[in-house]
């Protein structure tokens, strides 16, 4: 089955820890990202990778840290310093933009996490 | 910095009824205009427009881009219960990244 996973589904953590939330993805793609979404508020930029060993900073980087050592794993880290860091978390691969033509996201099926 | 604004934020039809739903963007180098509809959890993707005036249509849903104008409609004819979801638009453009709107959430009664 080919697809992209997260897990865990749901997460609970104290407030200070930091807490890492896993994506994998069997499809082969270049490029893979992290979103946030808060209610009302659509999906917003966290960090994305176009290649292995690099990651650019998307909109809302702050309080938050990536690794990308594997092309299938984009592990993205929720640090203490990320003031609200109860949402929900998408992670989406793509082929990546290649040639100037853009390719469609797909997504995993995403990870609530509730700090409190 | 670029942006992408959806309206309406959000709708209820009748079952039967059709729907359009708008996207407008301003977005460097834009390349591409995507649709998503989000349910429970994952967005599933709809469709992608890159060109300008060419409908796009999947059964009952289909979406047009004005890139002169710098928007995207996406019309639900014969909506049904199972239409109700969160509908995203999403704009590709410099930097290699999609730029979300907030979603217009439609809900279909009977």
């Amino acid at each position: 089955d080919g697809g992209i996973t997260q897990s865990p589904k749901y997460l609970f953590r104290k407030e200070g820890q930091n807490v890492t939330l896993s994506c994998e993805q069997n499809l082969n793609h270049d490029a893979m990202y992290w979103y946030r979404q808060d209610p009302g508020q659509g999906l917003r930029l966290i960090y994305y990778s176009q290649i292995v060993n690099d990651f650019q900073k998307g909109d809302i980087a702050e309080g938050y840290s990536v690794s990308r050592e594997k092309k299938e794993s984009f592990p993205l880290t929720v640090t203490s310093a990320q003031k609200n860091p109860t949402a929900f978390y998408l992670c989406a691969s793509s082929i990546g933009a290649r040639d100037g033509q853009a390719y469609e996201q797909y997504f995993g099926p995403g990870t609530r996490l509730t700090v409190t | 910095e670029d942006k992408v604004v959806q309206s309406p934020l959000s709708l209820v039809v009748h079952e039967g009824d059709t729907v359009t739903l708008n996207c407008s963007y301003e977005v460097t180098n834009f390349r591409s205009l995507l649709w998503y509809k989000q349910e429970k959890k994952a967005p599933t993707f709809l469709f992608m427009l890159t060109s300008s005036g060419i409908e796009k249509k999947s059964g009952r849903l289909s979406s047009i881009l004005d890139k002169k104008e710098l928007f995207s409609i996406l019309n639900i004819t014969a909506t049904q219960t199972g239409d109700s979801a969160i509908y995203l638009c999403a704009a590709f453009g410099g930097g290699n990244k999609l730029t979300f709107g907030t979603g217009t959430q439609l809900k279909v009664e009977l």
